[in-house]
């Protein structure tokens, strides 16, 4: 069984095209992340949201759109997709107010 | 500007040895550190935490040093197994923020047989 699982694993599209990337964890945790990882290898954090409701909202381009439609889903929403997007995307999910993240296994999102 | 730095991209070192990986950070209002390990095609997992109030936790073979005054903490592996062959990324956070953390760009780990 998968804690944090993420769809799809790799995503390849063009530039100006809109996709959805999506998240689900089993653990019964209320909060859950977005993270990029850039080319310099660095995770960094997109959105949270805590029982559905956002609580963080880093400086990302209004492009991205995340969506929780119940506490055990969250999804990353992507319009017109530009080259700089291309990143590997990872979901997280944890339990306020245990500091221990788990993981999705990423989607590596490339765009040509 | 990044606030965790992992300033060694990669570290060798042979089974049975000591690995260290460093971590430096520049924000004093961090008070929660991770770290986490992760192999490739996966995410990260959670590896051991320290609190500030603490100078190092031990789990094992893996302990994690703080030292608050040089904004620095490491994590000793020893000793050290091929199966801890993996990229160590370490990550801090300010106070009870929802957990957001800053992560480094990780040390990539290989242990030679």
């Amino acid at each position: 069984d998968t804690a944090v699982s993420q769809t799809p694993k790799y995503l390849v599209t063009q530039m100006g095209n809109d996709k959805s990337i999506k998240c689900e964890q089993n653990l019964g945790h209320d909060t859950m992340y977005w993270y990029k990882q850039d080319s310099k290898k660095f995770l960094k954090i997109m959105f949270s949201y805590n029982n559905k409701e956002l609580i963080i909202n880093e400086t990302v381009p209004n492009r991205f759109s995340p969506k929780s439609p119940d506490k055990a889903h969250l999804n990353l929403h992507i319009n017109s997709l530009e080259l700089g997007d291309s990143a590997v995307y990872f979901c997280a999910s944890s339990q306020l107010p245990l500091h221990e993240q788990f993981f999705g296994p990423g989607t590596r999102l490339t765009v040509l | 500007d990044q606030q965790v730095k992992q300033n060694s991209p990669s570290l060798s070192v042979q089974e049975g040895r000591i690995s260290i990986l460093n971590c430096d950070y520049t924000n004093s209002m961090f008070d929660y550190f991770l770290w986490y390990k992760k192999y490739p095609a996966e995410g990260p997992t959670f590896l051991i935490s320290i609190s500030s109030i603490k100078d190092k936790n031990e789990d094992g073979r893996f302990t994690v040093f703080l030292n608050k005054s040089a904004k620095h903490l490491s994590l000793h592996i020893v000793p050290s197994q091929p199966g801890d062959s993996a990229v160590y990324f370490c990550a801090a956070s300010a106070g009870d923020n929802f957990n957001k953390f800053y992560f480094g760009s990780g040390t990539k780990l290989n242990v030679k047989p």
